[in-house]
């Protein structure tokens, strides 16, 4: 079993409608959780953040985070065709615990 | 640079041959990680250096892979007599260690083909 397990999918949405990516984590100690966007042939970028229990919300990205569960989603709402990408959740430990540890992505389209 | 830089963007080696792949960090951030990107995967971790000082290196898949940020900024991932399982992307990261626990600033990679 994978440390960070993803739906691979792939994920596919019409425009306009909302995308949930889920996450989940193996290693409770996990204090820091993030979402990247991977374009294809591109490097990941960062979008979401998220350290504590409950929702976090930045423009069309909420990322949801349920230590208990160790469970970790990302909504995106009004999907847009540009959001057709890989999404990486990746975990990592206390502070200057070094690595962050990812899942294998959920690969998003969004159609038009 | 604004961002992390890694060179070459592209190397396809011989099996066998010796690489070497280099990293630039941006400027000021403490902590370097590389990780290796198989086509479908995500990520997978392979040393991790706190200025010039190797914290992890746990993900090295085997001692032919060698990895040194000797004056704490610009590192090297060293390959040795490359195998095809190499073949993958080789993602350079750093972050700014600090309050909290910051996030990865990637680098646009080296894909490595070995043939």
């Amino acid at each position: 079993q994978k440390e960070v397990e993803q739906n691979s999918g792939p994920l596919s949405v019409p425009e306009g409608a909302i995308a949930s990516l889920n996450c989940t984590y193996s290693d409770r100690v996990s204090q820091s959780f993030f979402w990247y966007r991977q374009y294809s042939g591109k490097s990941p970028e960062l979008i979401m953040s998220i350290y504590s229990n409950g929702d976090k919300e930045d423009g069309r990205f909420t990322a949801q985070l349920n230590k208990a569960s160790q469970y970790v989603s990302l909504l995106i709402r009004d999907s847009q065709p540009s959001d057709s990408a890989t999404y990486l959740c990746a975990v990592r430990g206390p502070a200057n615990a070094g690595k962050s540890t990812f899942g294998d992505g959920t690969t998003l389209t969004v159609k038009p | 640079g604004a961002g992390v830089s890694q060179s070459p963007r592209y190397k396809v080696a011989k099996r066998g041959q010796d690489v070497a792949l280099r990293c630039d960090p941006i400027s000021g951030h403490v902590s370097l990680f590389w990780y290796q990107q198989a086509l479908g995967q995500g990520p997978e971790f392979l040393t991790y250096f706190q200025n010039e000082a190797q914290l992890d290196k746990s993900g090295l898949p085997s001692d032919r892979f060698f990895a040194e940020r000797p004056e704490g900024s610009v590192s090297t991932l060293k390959i040795q007599r490359t195998q095809q399982e190499d073949s993958a992307v080789y993602l350079c990261a750093s972050s700014l260690e600090g309050a909290g626990v910051p996030p990865l600033h990637f680098g646009n990679g080296t894909r490595l083909t070995v043939t």
